[in-house]
């Protein structure tokens, strides 16, 4: 059982570039999530999933787009990456109907560098 | 912006002591739960404490909840190496998200 599966872990990217980083979890989730981490600054919201076929923003949507591919996977693309992107990037999944509890489950992060 | 914010921001304690942390929050919450962090790693859920309840053990975890302050806390005990960790607070307000702290970073010496 793999949980959450982030790929790829760590990308160096140029100012400019896109890319999409995948997360899947085989939890039979009904919600996704994605987080950027920045030093002191603990986890930040950029969008989320509360089901499939649905995504909203968080706190720091900007400069970033998301796909519910399908209830597994929910990936996120930068479509011109930015220095202010360089983070680290965490997906989440939770199943909010049960017992009301949203205790979300992580993946390992992909470390992203934009230079 | 963060709803949850962790005091102190970095806690350095010897094996076998206790470890305390706390947490304040600005809005209702449906729960609050506590999560480890250790270096290069993703969050790991440690607890959940719901907003009707007071205190709740898990192993050597201890949480408290008083909704009136708007604060938790989160004690260890008898604390070991394998505890060297960052920890976050994160509140449930049953809107499909959780908002984290900044986190309290904790080193326990051997």
């Amino acid at each position: 059982n793999a949980g959450v599966t982030q790929t790829p872990k760590f990308q160096v990217l140029k100012t400019g570039q896109s890319m999409t980083l995948q997360c899947a979890q085989d939890m039979n989730h009904n919600s996704m999530y994605w987080y950027r981490q920045d030093p002191g600054m603990g986890l930040r919201l950029i969008y989320y999933s509360a089901s499939e076929g649905t995504t909203d923003k968080g706190e720091v949507p900007n400069g970033y787009n998301v796909s519910r591919l399908n209830k597994r996977e929910f990936s996120l693309r930068l479509e011109s990456a930015a220095p202010s992107q360089t983070s680290v990037y965490f997906c989440a999944s939770s199943d909010p109907s049960a017992g009301g509890q949203n205790i979300q489950y992580f993946g390992a992060g992909t470390r992203l560098s934009v230079l | 912006s963060q709803q949850g914010e962790e005091d102190p921001q970095a806690l350095s304690i010897q094996e076998g002591e206790n470890a305390t942390m706390n947490c304040s929050y600005k809005t209702s919450i449906n729960n609050l739960q506590w999560y480890r962090q250790n270096s290069g790693r993703g969050l790991v859920h440690l607890i959940l404490i719901r907003s009707n309840e007071r205190e709740k053990h898990s192993g050597r975890l201890r949480v408290t909840l008083d909704t009136s302050k708007k604060s938790s806390s989160l004690l260890i005990t008898a604390s070991r190496a394998a505890d060297t960790a960052s920890y976050f607070c994160a509140t449930d307000a049953n809107d499909y998200k959780l908002s984290f702290g900044a986190g309290t970073t904790v080193t326990v010496r051997a």
